[in-house]
């Protein structure tokens, strides 16, 4: 079965440094996601990219986030100044097309200290 | 704008006995999509459910079901004879065009 593969699995960065969180969507896909989850806490829309650009971001999205798809495989969220608050468990996520259901990665957990 | 509400913040259910998870939304499009995510304490997120805004029939799955009411806006997940790997959170989701969005989740612990 086709999976989404995610890197690190756990990372511990340094308050103000910059982290980058990896994702190999499922090869076919098209639509693609990055969401987060504070411990113990729901789990929140970060961004959805499609064809090459950011379709959608949400409030949390801010310009301390970017999103890339560098080589038509991986697709990569950076936090460029990372605060106590981004630590967080990060799925990413992709889908096949429009009416498709979402396939998750297994998260990455970052801690910040 | 689009929202999930999910009333129950934790459940218990007796082995082997069938158990509701609560789920309502509101959104003001005709067209939507509706899941359930699992997810246990090794934090992944499994797919459940999904059930369309169209379906004319309540979606099933193996042991899920979903009690979808559309007038009502509820879209409830029954889980069917509960087993101990059953324990976990369960979140529920709506899509709409290019976007999910989770409800608070609710955390189901099955008893022997």
């Amino acid at each position: 079965e086709p999976e989404v593969t995610q890197t690190p699995s756990h990372q511990v960065t340094q308050m103000g440094q910059e982290v980058i969180l990896r994702c190999v969507p499922i090869s076919n896909h098209l639509y693609f996601y990055w969401y987060r989850q504070i411990l113990g806490q729901k789990v929140e829309f970060l961004v959805s990219f499609y064809n090459n650009e950011i379709s959608e971001k949400s409030e949390i999205f801010d310009d301390q986030f970017s999103v890339e798809r560098p080589d038509g495989s991986n697709f990569t969220l950076k936090i460029r100044s990372t605060k106590l608050e981004d630590s967080a468990m990060y799925f990413c996520a992709s889908r096949a097309d429009r009416g498709d259901g979402y396939t998750f990665g297994s998260g990455t957990r970052l801690t910040v200290v | 704008a689009q929202k999930i509400t999910q009333t129950q913040p934790g459940m218990f259910v007796q082995e082997k006995e069938a158990v509701t998870l609560d789920c309502t939304y509101d959104t003001s499009d005709p067209s939507y999509g509706l899941f359930w995510y699992k997810q246990p304490s090794s934090g992944e997120m499994i797919f459940l459910i999904y059930q369309g805004s169209y379906d004319q029939q309540n979606a099933t799955e193996g042991r899920y079901s979903l009690n979808f009411q559309k007038a009502r806006k509820s879209a409830n997940l029954v889980i069917s004879a509960s087993q101990l790997g059953d324990s976990a959170m369960y979140f529920c989701a709506m899509r709409h065009n290019n976007d999910m969005r989770f409800g608070a989740g609710t955390r189901l612990t099955v008893k022997p």
